[in-house]
């Protein structure tokens, strides 16, 4: 069965320059979430979609992150401009929207701004 | 206060040893727990559901305790692969929509 598959696996880049991170979900679970992780902060979640729609993304840090779902299977993060401060390993993860669900985690990608 | 809070550690063990990690969570309204393992540089992977009776996997046992707010993770006869990031997850429901609250982590070191 195929999990969570995330792209690209890491990603180097110079500040100024626009991310973007890809995600296919589980085939069959509604809900997908974003999150990014450091060792300062632990894990933190973004943005949190259910059947699509954009459910809570109070953790998006400022404008310049935006999520997207456009369909069940694909979702996009994307940084624009980059900052240093972005660095981290983002993980994505989709589950039933159910009560003891629990959720399944991509490999992530691991970012660094120059 | 913090939604989830663990012990950072690292717990340092030999192998055969017995060791336990608690987490506490703040929201009481919280109604399903579990238990994720995160080894380093990978993606957190779900190690167990905790249901309120406790429930044992193997070596791993894991406890709730709802008076208290705090759920427990015991490990029997420590592996060497057992040394990870133990993380502790509380799932509340709110406005019809599960929201995942992770903790940061018990880092276990399991030694020769």
């Amino acid at each position: 069965d195929a999990g969570v598959i995330q792209s690209p696996r890491h990603e180097v880049t110079e500040m100024g320059q626009e991310v973007t991170l890809r995600c296919k979900p589980i085939s069959g679970h509604n809900s997908l979430f974003w999150y990014r992780q450091t060792m300062m902060r632990g894990l933190e979640l973004l943005i949190y979609f259910n059947n699509n729609v954009p459910i809570d993304d109070s953790g998006m840090p400022e404008d310049r992150f935006s999520a997207k779902m456009p369909n069940a299977s694909f979702s996009t993060l994307k940084i624009q401009p980059s900052e240093p401060r972005d660095s981290a390993v983002y993980f994505c993860a989709s589950s039933f929207d159910r009560l003891y669900q629990p959720q399944h985690f991509g490999d992530g990608t691991r970012l660094s701004i120059l | 206060r913090k939604e989830v809070e663990q012990d950072p550690g690292p717990f340092n063990v030999p192998e055969g040893a017995t060791v336990a990690f608690n987490c506490t969570y703040s929201n009481s309204a919280s109604q399903s727990f579990f238990w994720y393992r995160q080894d380093c540089r990978k993606e957190p992977k779900l190690l167990m559901s905790v249901y309120s009776s406790g429930n044992e996997d193997g070596r791993f046992t894991a406890q709730l305790n709802r008076a208290s707010q705090y759920i427990s993770l015991l490990i029997r006869d420590s592996k060497l692969s057992d040394s990870a990031t133990y993380l502790c997850v509380v799932n509340l429901q709110d406005s019809g929509y599960s929201t995942l609250t992770f903790g940061k982590g018990t880092m276990l070191l399991v030694s020769p």
